[in-house]
Protein backbone atom coordinates (compact mmCIF):
# COMPACT_ATOMS: atom_id res chain seq x y z
CA UNK A 1 0.00 0.00 0.00
CA UNK A 2 1.60 3.20 -1.35
CA UNK A 3 2.11 5.94 1.32
CA UNK A 4 1.39 9.39 0.13
CA UNK A 5 3.77 11.08 -2.21
CA UNK A 6 4.57 14.31 -3.32
CA UNK A 7 6.40 15.91 -6.31
CA UNK A 8 9.06 16.97 -6.89
CA UNK A 9 11.29 16.31 -3.82
CA UNK A 10 12.59 19.90 -4.08
CA UNK A 11 12.93 22.77 -6.65
CA UNK A 12 14.74 25.79 -6.82
CA UNK A 13 13.02 29.19 -8.56
CA UNK A 14 13.49 32.69 -8.75
CA UNK A 15 11.25 35.88 -7.08
CA UNK A 16 8.12 36.40 -9.18
CA UNK A 17 8.13 33.20 -10.66
CA UNK A 18 4.59 30.40 -9.84
CA UNK A 19 5.51 26.92 -8.61
CA UNK A 20 3.19 23.84 -8.11
CA UNK A 21 3.66 21.08 -6.10
CA UNK A 22 1.75 17.54 -6.79
CA UNK A 23 0.44 15.14 -3.42
CA UNK A 24 -1.27 11.85 -4.07
CA UNK A 25 -3.05 10.77 -0.92
CA UNK A 26 -2.52 7.42 0.49
CA UNK A 27 -5.20 5.13 -0.73
CA UNK A 28 -8.58 5.40 0.63
CA UNK A 29 -8.02 8.74 2.00
CA UNK A 30 -10.37 11.76 0.20
CA UNK A 31 -8.98 14.54 2.14
CA UNK A 32 -5.18 16.67 1.73
CA UNK A 33 -4.36 18.97 3.91
CA UNK A 34 -1.17 21.20 3.01
CA UNK A 35 1.29 22.38 4.77
CA UNK A 36 4.47 25.33 5.06
CA UNK A 37 7.16 24.20 7.32
CA UNK A 38 10.12 26.71 7.69
CA UNK A 39 13.40 25.77 8.89
CA UNK A 40 13.34 25.03 12.30
CA UNK A 41 9.62 25.18 12.93
CA UNK A 42 6.51 23.36 13.24
CA UNK A 43 4.27 23.07 10.13
CA UNK A 44 1.64 25.32 9.62
CA UNK A 45 -1.59 24.91 7.98
CA UNK A 46 -2.26 26.66 4.51
CA UNK A 47 -5.95 24.34 3.53
CA UNK A 48 -7.39 21.25 3.37
CA UNK A 49 -9.40 20.03 0.65
CA UNK A 50 -12.29 17.76 0.65
CA UNK A 51 -14.38 16.41 -2.09
CA UNK A 52 -12.29 18.79 -4.26
CA UNK A 53 -13.86 22.15 -2.22
CA UNK A 54 -11.11 24.05 -0.19
CA UNK A 55 -12.92 23.15 3.82
CA UNK A 56 -10.38 25.46 5.74
CA UNK A 57 -7.82 27.39 5.06
CA UNK A 58 -5.05 28.85 7.83
CA UNK A 59 -3.52 32.45 7.56
CA UNK A 60 -1.91 32.54 3.88
CA UNK A 61 -2.56 35.52 1.33
CA UNK A 62 -4.43 34.17 -1.81
CA UNK A 63 -0.92 33.82 -3.85
CA UNK A 64 -1.24 30.46 -1.98
CA UNK A 65 -4.26 28.16 -3.50
CA UNK A 66 -5.02 25.09 -4.68
CA UNK A 67 -7.13 21.92 -6.61
CA UNK A 68 -7.97 18.54 -5.48
CA UNK A 69 -8.90 16.07 -8.48
CA UNK A 70 -11.16 13.59 -8.35
CA UNK A 71 -9.01 11.04 -7.77
CA UNK A 72 -8.24 12.95 -4.13
CA UNK A 73 -5.01 13.97 -5.23
CA UNK A 74 -4.41 18.13 -4.85
CA UNK A 75 -1.85 20.17 -6.22
CA UNK A 76 -0.60 23.61 -4.20
CA UNK A 77 0.38 26.82 -6.35
CA UNK A 78 1.84 29.27 -5.14
CA UNK A 79 2.26 33.05 -7.35
CA UNK A 80 4.78 35.76 -7.05
CA UNK A 81 7.11 34.19 -5.18
CA UNK A 82 8.75 35.89 -2.45
CA UNK A 83 11.96 34.44 -0.77
CA UNK A 84 10.36 33.85 2.41
CA UNK A 85 8.61 30.91 0.80
CA UNK A 86 11.51 28.96 0.90
CA UNK A 87 10.17 26.14 3.03
CA UNK A 88 9.35 22.94 2.99
CA UNK A 89 5.90 22.23 1.82
CA UNK A 90 4.23 19.04 3.24
CA UNK A 91 0.88 17.55 2.34
CA UNK A 92 -0.87 14.87 4.48
CA UNK A 93 -3.97 13.15 3.76
CA UNK A 94 -6.69 11.69 5.92
CA UNK A 95 -10.00 10.17 5.92
CA UNK A 96 -12.22 12.90 5.59
CA UNK A 97 -14.26 11.65 8.54
CA UNK A 98 -14.06 13.06 12.56
CA UNK A 99 -11.40 10.30 13.33
CA UNK A 100 -9.24 10.99 10.56
CA UNK A 101 -5.53 10.48 11.34
CA UNK A 102 -3.50 12.83 9.11
CA UNK A 103 -0.26 10.92 7.20
CA UNK A 104 2.10 12.70 6.01
CA UNK A 105 3.81 12.71 2.63
CA UNK A 106 8.16 13.16 2.29
CA UNK A 107 7.73 17.10 1.47
CA UNK A 108 9.10 19.04 -1.74
CA UNK A 109 11.81 21.48 -0.61
CA UNK A 110 11.61 24.95 -2.13
CA UNK A 111 13.81 27.16 -2.62
CA UNK A 112 13.33 30.73 -3.71
CA UNK A 113 16.26 32.85 -4.99
CA UNK B 1 -7.17 30.11 19.57
CA UNK B 2 -5.79 27.04 20.32
CA UNK B 3 -1.70 27.50 20.64
CA UNK B 4 1.10 24.23 21.60
CA UNK B 5 3.59 24.53 23.60
CA UNK B 6 6.82 22.57 23.77
CA UNK B 7 9.29 24.25 26.59
CA UNK B 8 11.84 21.61 25.65
CA UNK B 9 14.17 22.77 22.24
CA UNK B 10 16.33 19.84 22.81
CA UNK B 11 17.05 16.86 25.25
CA UNK B 12 19.60 13.89 24.68
CA UNK B 13 19.36 10.24 26.75
CA UNK B 14 21.62 6.99 26.56
CA UNK B 15 20.56 4.31 24.41
CA UNK B 16 18.40 2.24 26.51
CA UNK B 17 17.18 4.41 28.38
CA UNK B 18 13.75 6.41 29.15
CA UNK B 19 13.30 9.94 28.16
CA UNK B 20 10.26 12.11 28.65
CA UNK B 21 8.83 15.03 25.97
CA UNK B 22 6.85 18.19 27.52
CA UNK B 23 3.61 19.54 25.83
CA UNK B 24 0.94 21.49 26.83
CA UNK B 25 -1.75 23.09 24.71
CA UNK B 26 -4.40 25.75 25.09
CA UNK B 27 -8.21 25.68 24.02
CA UNK B 28 -11.45 26.05 24.69
CA UNK B 29 -12.74 22.81 22.62
CA UNK B 30 -13.77 19.38 24.78
CA UNK B 31 -13.65 17.77 22.03
CA UNK B 32 -10.15 17.39 20.14
CA UNK B 33 -7.45 14.73 19.34
CA UNK B 34 -3.72 14.72 20.11
CA UNK B 35 -0.75 13.47 18.39
CA UNK B 36 2.87 12.78 18.72
CA UNK B 37 4.75 13.04 15.54
CA UNK B 38 8.35 12.43 14.94
CA UNK B 39 10.66 14.08 11.50
CA UNK B 40 13.78 12.22 11.23
CA UNK B 41 16.82 13.70 9.37
CA UNK B 42 15.25 12.27 6.25
CA UNK B 43 12.61 14.72 6.95
CA UNK B 44 9.29 12.53 6.73
CA UNK B 45 6.91 13.28 9.49
CA UNK B 46 5.84 10.14 10.95
CA UNK B 47 2.45 9.65 13.59
CA UNK B 48 4.14 7.97 16.48
CA UNK B 49 0.98 8.32 19.06
CA UNK B 50 -2.41 9.60 18.98
CA UNK B 51 -4.84 10.27 21.94
CA UNK B 52 -8.75 11.19 21.82
CA UNK B 53 -9.41 13.86 24.36
CA UNK B 54 -12.67 12.14 25.40
CA UNK B 55 -10.76 8.43 26.69
CA UNK B 56 -9.00 8.36 30.23
CA UNK B 57 -6.85 5.54 28.82
CA UNK B 58 -3.38 6.85 28.16
CA UNK B 59 -2.39 5.66 24.57
CA UNK B 60 -0.17 3.12 24.26
CA UNK B 61 2.08 2.13 20.64
CA UNK B 62 4.92 -0.36 21.66
CA UNK B 63 8.18 1.64 23.65
CA UNK B 64 6.13 5.09 23.20
CA UNK B 65 3.31 5.92 25.83
CA UNK B 66 1.47 9.65 26.59
CA UNK B 67 0.58 11.00 29.91
CA UNK B 68 -2.39 12.86 28.93
CA UNK B 69 -4.18 15.00 32.00
CA UNK B 70 -6.84 17.04 30.37
CA UNK B 71 -7.54 19.38 33.33
CA UNK B 72 -4.01 20.15 33.22
CA UNK B 73 -4.09 20.37 29.19
CA UNK B 74 -0.55 18.76 29.43
CA UNK B 75 -0.04 15.92 27.06
CA UNK B 76 3.40 14.52 27.38
CA UNK B 77 5.21 11.42 25.50
CA UNK B 78 7.12 8.85 27.07
CA UNK B 79 10.25 6.63 25.22
CA UNK B 80 11.31 3.95 26.49
CA UNK B 81 14.22 1.69 25.97
CA UNK B 82 15.31 4.73 23.44
CA UNK B 83 17.30 3.23 20.45
CA UNK B 84 19.28 5.49 17.93
CA UNK B 85 16.44 5.57 15.36
CA UNK B 86 14.50 7.63 17.52
CA UNK B 87 16.85 10.23 16.90
CA UNK B 88 14.70 12.83 15.37
CA UNK B 89 12.79 16.24 15.95
CA UNK B 90 9.44 15.33 18.38
CA UNK B 91 6.24 17.51 17.29
CA UNK B 92 3.18 17.49 19.65
CA UNK B 93 -0.07 18.39 17.46
CA UNK B 94 -3.36 19.20 18.19
CA UNK B 95 -6.40 18.74 16.44
CA UNK B 96 -10.19 20.50 16.86
CA UNK B 97 -13.33 19.07 15.26
CA UNK B 98 -14.73 21.68 12.81
CA UNK B 99 -18.37 21.23 11.81
CA UNK B 100 -18.14 18.06 13.08
CA UNK B 101 -15.13 16.47 11.04
CA UNK B 102 -11.14 16.86 11.45
CA UNK B 103 -9.74 20.52 11.86
CA UNK B 104 -6.05 21.42 10.94
CA UNK B 105 -3.17 20.27 13.08
CA UNK B 106 -1.84 22.67 15.34
CA UNK B 107 2.00 21.57 15.73
CA UNK B 108 4.11 22.69 18.34
CA UNK B 109 7.89 24.16 17.95
CA UNK B 110 9.22 20.50 18.22
CA UNK B 111 11.92 18.79 20.71
CA UNK B 112 15.08 17.68 19.35
CA UNK B 113 15.75 14.20 20.93
CA UNK B 114 19.09 12.86 20.75
CA UNK B 115 19.79 9.35 21.44
CA UNK B 116 23.27 8.49 22.44
CA UNK B 117 25.00 5.21 22.05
Amino acid sequence: DAGVTQSPTHLIKTRGQQVTLRCSPKSGHDTVSWYQQALGQGPQFIFQYYEEEERQRGNFPDRFSGHQFPNYSSELNVNALLLGDSALYLCASSWGGASGTQYFGPGTRLTVL
Amino acid sequence: AQTVTQSQPEMSVQEAETVTLSCTYDTSENNYYLFWYKQPPSRQMILVIRQEAYKQQNATENRFSVNFQKAAKSFSLKISDSQLGDTAMYFCAFMFLWRGSQGNLIFGKGTKLSVKP
